[in-house]
């Protein structure tokens, strides 16, 4: 079972540069979730997809945008990358948004921006 | 707006020893209760959760957490650790009600750490 599945899983850009981090889960779940985690912040919230066809900001969304492809893909792209988006990012999904369903977690990717 | 507090950044423990970390959640609504892991390195992985029924709700690895909803509290522990539970803990709440309903608030995480 691949799970969530994201790529790459370290980057190192220079400020200024975009990229886009991809996400990829295979468990039929319609909500998908990408977060930062910083040192002593723990997790936050940049964007949510509660749905194929929805998109809504979290707590941190400034610099980000994100698209849901499809209902197993949720991008995540930084357009004009800049330090303060070192970090790690991690992916999530759940089965739906509200409820008592759990999240399940990507393996992450590195961001360093210089 | 939801908040999950933990109140302890950082424990040190020997083997052996029992481990208790605090989570308290501000948000007076129905709520789901998750207690996630991070190995040095790794990704997130789910404890335990509490969505409702028997407070005292139990998880992988020997850990179990208390539900007691009159403290807001949803507290983990393990009566004896090891070596391998040197990790990150966070606890998460997810409301059901409000702006960010459906969406897992984490608290800032405990480091902790097992001498052998």
């Amino acid at each position: 079972n691949a799970g969530v599945t994201q790529t790459p899983k370290f980057q190192v850009l220079k400020t200024g540069q975009s990229m886009t981090l991809q996400c990829a889960q295979d468990m039929n779940h319609n909500s998908m979730y990408w977060y930062r985690q910083d040192p002593g912040m723990g997790l936050r919230l940049i964007y949510y997809s509660a749905s194929e066809g929805t998109t809504d900001k979290g707590e941190v969304p400034n610099g980000y945008n994100v698209s849901r492809l499809n209902k197993r893909e949720f991008s995540l792209r930084l357009e004009s990358a800049a330090p303060s988006q070192t970090s790690v990012y991690f992916c999530a999904s759940s089965f739906r948004d509200r409820g008592p369903t759990e999240a399940f977690f990507g393996q992450g990717t590195r961001l360093t921006v210089v | 707006a939801q908040s999950v507090s933990q109140h302890n950044h950082h424990v040190i423990l020997s083997e052996a020893a029992s481990l208790e970390l605090g989570c308290n959640y501000s948000y007076g609504g129905t709520v789901n209760l998750f207690w996630y892991v991070q190995y040095p390195g790794q990704h997130l992985q789910l404890l335990l959760k509490y969505f409702s029924g028997d407070p005292l709700v139990k998880g992988i690895k020997g850990f179990e957490a208390e539900f007691i909803k009159s403290k807001f509290s949803f507290n983990l522990r393990k009566p004896s650790v090891q070596w391998s539970d040197t990790a990150e803990y966070f606890c998460a709440v997810k409301g059901e009600v409000g702006g960010s309903q459906g969406n897992l608030i984490f608290g800032k995480g405990t480091k902790l750490s097992v001498k052998p």
